[in-house]
């Protein structure tokens, strides 16, 4: 079945530096999510990515999707203390509208 | 701003006790799911719902999981005989369309001892 990798696992960062975590599908994707979810919270959608190399922006974040259509990345610039929680990157395929999650990359700011 | 409501929060059973967690979706979505999510780990599909019938499920959504929309507000998931591995956050989710953002909800965590 379809798996969705996403790397690192956990990102220490200083506050005001970067962050990027990377998401791989094993399979073509028709479109990617990606979701935030706080320590202690449910997930909480960011974007949706549905066209082959889109890059969409939101303030300090930075979404793209491959050529491909089987990997997406997340960018954070000067990161800040409210950044804190998991990001998730969420696929479906063209078989249906199950969402499979990666594994999520935890970041922590230090202030 | 509509909301995804779950209850209760925090469900503690004994296993082989039979559960069930209810979710009300914002009331003009069409499109329902349930996700798990052991302590710690990522968010696991479970079950999407349709049209009053499931049109996908896990591997992990076996016989003794349920999925019901008894009436026009509530979505409900059971599980038959509770397992020790049950034990878990269970999220809700609902969107007007199925390729579109998931809204979820807060999540009942399930405990079984």
């Amino acid at each position: 079945g379809q798996q969705v990798m996403q790397i690192p696992q956990y990102q220490h960062v200083q506050e005001g530096e970067d962050f990027t975590t990377y998401c791989n599908s094993s399979t073509t994707l028709s479109n990617i999510q990606w979701y935030k979810q706080r320590p202690g919270g449910h997930p909480v959608f960011l974007i949706q990515l549905v066209k082959s190399g889109e890059v969409k922006k939101q303030k300090r974040l930075t979404f793209q999707f491959g050529e491909a259509k089987k990997n997406s990345s997340l960018h954070i610039t000067a990161t800040q203390t409210t950044d804190v929680g998991t990001y998730f990157c969420a696929g479906t395929n063209n078989a249906g509208n199950m969402l499979t999650f990666g594994g999520g990359t935890r970041l922590m700011v230090k202030p | 701003e509509p909301e995804v409501t779950q209850t209760p929060s925090h469900q503690v059973t004994q296993m082989g006790q039979e559960v069930i967690l209810r979710c009300v979706p914002i009331s003009n979505h069409l499109y329902f799911y349930w996700y798990r999510q052991i302590l710690g780990q990522k968010v696991e599909f479970l079950v999407s719902f349709y049209n009053n019938e499931i049109s996908e499920k896990s591997e992990i959504f076996d016989d003794q999981f349920s999925v019901e929309r008894p009436d026009g507000s509530n979505f409900t998931l059971k599980i038959r005989s509770t397992k020790l591995e049950d034990s878990a956050m269970y999220f809700c989710a609902s969107t007007g369309h199925p390729y579109n953002e998931q809204f979820f909800g807060p999540g009942t965590r399930l405990t079984v001892l």
